[in-house]
């Protein structure tokens, strides 16, 4: 089963506009954290944000926020203020806290966002 | 604002033969982690390292992957014998402490089997 959904597969922006990407997940650990990286053309993993758990208020680092809500399992991004430099691809991504104490990211498919002048 | 670096950016081989890519992750972080992205798909998660020892690895780290930390700084994945559907990016990275710290990727390394 897929622990991480993201039903975007492409989304469209005007620039200055905000936009909303999705994410769901599926755990049955407490204890995880979420992670929004994005990917450049040019191919580097640029990490973006992160959602503890545990975490009372929704994350948030500049014109990045997420929406975290936590009985419905997702993790929305939103970029307010889009800029022609955010076009890129978005990856959700999640880490459990169960098994050894160095668990791997699992992403999701990503979201390809287009910035329209 | 320290960085993972990986080299080479491209490396371009032969199916059967052998490739090493080479990370250097940030100085302070102990835990490190190997990702590939086949062109076009999700990133997927290869190998976790910490003190020496490989902790966790997916079914796709069979036994022609390998990983090695030769010295205090670099850490590698050797693939030994490459087939074309070794062709991906494969990302190196790091984070500070266990648990759910933040993972930081270098800038990756696209390998192509011929």
């Amino acid at each position: 089963a897929q622990k991480i959904t993201q039903t975007q597969p492409g989304m469209f922006v005007q620039e200055k506009e905000a936009v909303t990407l999705d994410c769901t997940y599926d755990t049955s650990d407490p204890s995880y954290g979420l992670f929004w990286y994005k990917q450049p053309s040019s191919g580097e993993m640029i990490f973006l944000i992160y959602q503890g758990s545990y975490d009372q208020q929704n994350a948030t680092e500049g014109r990045y926020s997420l929406n975290f809500q936590k009985a419905r399992k997702s993790a929305n991004l939103v970029i307010s203020a889009s800029q022609l430099g955010d076009s890129a691809m978005y990856f959700c991504a999640m880490r459990e806290r169960s098994g050894s104490g160095n668990t791997p990211l699992v992403f999701g498919k990503g979201t390809r966002l287009s910035v329209i002048a | 604002e320290p960085e993972v670096t990986q080299t080479p950016s491209h490396q371009v081989t032969q199916m059967g033969q052998e490739v090493i890519l080479r990370c250097v992750p940030i100085s302070n972080h102990l835990y490190f982690y190997w990702y590939r992205q086949i062109l076009g798909q999700k990133v997927e998660f290869l190998v976790s390292f910490y003190n020496n020892e490989i902790s966790e690895k997916s079914e796709i780290f069979d036994d022609q992957f390998s990983v090695e930390r030769p010295d205090g700084s670099n850490f590698t994945l050797k693939i030994r014998s490459t087939k074309l559907e070794d062709s991906a990016m494969y990302f190196c990275a790091s984070s500070e402490r266990e648990g759910l710290e933040t993972q930081y990727f270098g800038p990756g390394t696209r390998l192509l089997v011929l």
